[in-house]
């Protein structure tokens, strides 16, 4: 079974800082996907990455995606109050489309 | 248009109660997902459904937990007996077809066993 790991579990910062939170997969992704989960809500997708050394820009927020495709990094520039929230990645656990999320990366920023 | 709803937003119930939550998933959307995402953790699958049938429950605990989606619209999950470690929020997701499509969330029903 397929283990994804986020780091760091938890993040508090100044508004205006840079971030980068990471996610390794225990094996290769076959289509990594970036949600963020503000409280009270479900999951918002942001991004799904598919090749290796793939890089995607979302306004502030840059998704990178490995090489060999076991690990991904989601950075941040300056930070801003609404950017507070979990961050999870995900993957497909099967052809039908259930996904394996990581345990989060929980994100405060001050402002 | 409408996103995903759930029904209730927050249960409390006492140990060994019946419970039944609701999903309202996209119009239109086919593939309908639960998930339990517990405290600290990221959501973890328990059913999928395309159309009226369950193609996958493999994520199910045990046998306490069905759900069912008879019209192929709105789902239901059951959890009868329930245990203090059934306190989770509980996530339903739609998509257009399932597969890789993009699931879209609701925001959960906050189950909570005293």
């Amino acid at each position: 079974t397929q283990l994804l790991e986020q780091s760091p579990q938890f993040l508090s910062i100044q508004e205006g800082e840079n971030l980068t939170v990471y996610c390794n997969s225990s094996s290769v992704f076959s289509s990594l996907q970036w949600y963020r989960q503000e409280p009270g809500e479900g999951p918002v997708l942001l991004v799904t990455v598919v090749t290796g050394g793939e890089v995607k820009k979302l306004k502030r927020l840059t998704f990178q995606f490995g090489d060999a495709r076991k690990d991904s990094s989601l950075h941040i520039t300056a930070a801003q109050p609404g950017d507070t929230g979990l961050y999870l990645c995900a993957d497909y656990g099967g052809s039908q489309g259930n996904l394996i999320f990581g345990k989060g990366t929980k994100l405060s920023v001050k402002p | 248009g409408a996103g995903v709803s759930q029904t209730p937003s927050n249960k409390v119930t006492e140990k060994g109660k019946y419970v039944e939550l609701r999903c309202d998933p996209i119009s239109g959307h086919t593939a309908l997902y639960w998930y339990r995402q517990s405290l600290g953790q990221g959501p973890e699958f328990l059913i999928y459904f395309q159309g009226t049938g369950a193609a996958d429950d493999s994520g199910l605990p045990n046998d306490r937990f069905f759900a069912v989606r008879p019209e192929g619209s709105v789902s239901t999950l059951k959890i009868q007996r329930t245990e203090r470690g059934d306190s989770a929020v509980y996530l339903c997701a739609s998509s257009l077809v399932g597969g890789r499509e993009t699931q879209y969330f609701g925001p959960g029903t906050r189950l909570l066993v005293l």
